[in-house]
């Protein structure tokens, strides 16, 4: 086991609509990374969050968006959902940004219709 | 743009063969260089990485990669694989002073027993 535990597990939402996917960080995790995993595809960076603020972004619309709360756990928001945006979503956390020590969890899996 | 690149999308072998997945990025610029195993229904592990030192590196369950700078490779290598190493390989990279991982788009590993 990671620590590491997002929430939930799977989720169907249709086009259009708004999501919210939930983080759970590894005890004593001040940074956590989003990913996403299409079909066929490598995990590919979303965005970093680093003690509450973000820390670095790879290339995705601002429609993503994300929360690091005081207890270190996150949530990824994603607005205006497109059929490409079905996805395994994947958290990862760290002490510090250090990749050397990074926890995935087991993801998210959105489908959208 | 950065990337990297894994040859097979997926690569069948019986039990005791050996393997080589291979791996390339482009960058010219110092990297660290990581292996990820994805067993079914499983959170990403990391199997090993590369920061700095000797090329040759070793990870868990008798995995090991060496690195070839002039190639910008990281081919991953077993010597004899199990029935339980099947599982999908992902090799990932991280540029620079970046805080985050590139990933290829991995390498599904089946074992017959």
């Amino acid at each position: 086991e990671t620590g590491v535990t997002q929430s939930p597990t799977h989720l169907i939402k249709t086009r259009g609509q708004q999501v919210t996917l939930r983080c759970s960080s590894q005890s004593g995790h001040n940074t956590v990374s989003w990913y996403q995993q299409a079909l066929g595809q490598g995990p590919q960076f979303i965005f970093q969050y680093y003690r509450e603020e973000e820390n670095g972004r790879g290339n995705f619309p601002p429609r993503f968006s994300g929360l690091q709360f005081p207890n270190y756990s996150s949530e990824l928001n994603v607005n205006a959902l497109e059929l490409d945006d079905s996805a395994l979503y994947l958290c990862a956390s760290s002490l510090q940004v250090d990749l050397e020590k990074l926890f995935f969890g087991s993801g998210t899996q959105l489908s959208v219709l | 743009a950065q990337s990297v690149s894994q040859h097979n999308h997926h690569v069948i072998l019986s039990e005791a063969a050996s393997l080589e997945l291979g791996c390339n990025y482009s960058y010219g610029g110092t990297v660290n260089l990581f292996w990820y195993v994805q067993y079914p229904g499983q959170h990403l592990q990391l199997l090993l990485k590369y920061f700095s030192g000797d090329p040759l590196v070793k990870g868990i369950k008798g995995f090991e990669a060496e690195f070839i700078k002039s190639k910008f490779s990281f081919n991953l290598r077993k010597p004899s694989v199990q029935w339980s190493d099947t599982a999908e390989y992902f090799c990932a990279v991280n540029m620079g002073s970046q805080g985050n991982l590139i990933f290829g788009k991995g390498t599904k590993l089946s074992v017959k027993p």
